[in-house]
């Protein structure tokens, strides 16, 4: 079965500093890795996604991530931040082992000061 | 393209009586849509897949006759929860997934949830 780890559930940033996300996946077979943003009471919105294509996708408002196979890695960048950047971030898994089922992070709290 | 919407948006009820929740895919059509449940500051936890024109699946120790699904149409799914009680409380969202050639893992699009009260 596939699972992720998100290795930080708060980070705090000031505004205009670089931001990284850390996520370490397990999967059998050829994964598909996905991260989603949710601002409070909003339901998700995809970030990006990775599907066997480019090692380095690149997503919408400015974030970034690289897959490194040999780390079981995929951690999601972006070189500056901003306010309305503070959500909660997840890093999703998914494989034909369960079916291309999502599997959850458990979130990272993004905080960003002024 | 690819929008999700669920209605209601917020809901509260009294205890014991039923909640019907709405998904719908707006711009494509969807033989496949996912119900998830997420208690705060905690991650999603699926419920069920709901498969156009058949019956649900439903995840371990996810009551299908407490949460009905139903999935009637390529754009539309529903969940109800039946006779509900205050622990049922909880932040309901769905996804669609976006078909591509017959290939199951495209991505999947979520809908903005909806927030249950159970009084």
């Amino acid at each position: 079965a596939q699972s992720v780890t998100q290795l930080d559930s708060h980070v705090s940033v000031s505004e205009g500093t670089p931001v990284l996300l850390r996520c370490n996946y397990s999967s059998s077979y050829s994964p598909s890795l996905f991260w989603y943003v949710q601002h409070p009471n909003k339901g998700l919105q995809l970030l990006l996604k990775y599907t066997s294509a480019a090692t380095l996708v690149k997503g919408i408002n400015g974030f970034e991530a690289e897959f490194k196979k040999s780390e079981t890695s995929f951690h999601l960048t972006k070189p500056s931040a901003h306010m309305s950047d503070a959500a909660e971030y997840f890093c999703v898994v998914s494989d034909r082992s369960n079916d291309y089922k999502l599997s959850f992070g458990a979130g990272t709290t993004v905080t960003v000061r002024a | 393209g690819a929008v999700v919407s669920q209605h209601p948006s917020w809901v509260i009820c009294k205890s014991g009586t039923s909640v019907k929740i709405e998904c719908r895919s707006l711009d494509f059509q969807a033989t496949t849509m996912f119900w998830y449940r997420q208690f705060p500051k905690q991650s999603l936890m699926l419920m069920a897949t709901s498969n156009e024109g058949s019956k649900a699946t439903y995840e371990q120790g996810v009551e299908k006759d407490k949460f009905l699904i139903n999935h009637a149409s390529l754009t539309l799914s529903t969940l109800t929860v039946t006779s509900a009680h205050p622990e049922d409380s909880s932040f309901y969202i769905c996804s669609a997934r976006v078909p591509s050639g017959g290939a199951v893992q495209e991505t999947q699009y979520f809908g903005p949830g909806t927030r249950l009260l159970v009084l």
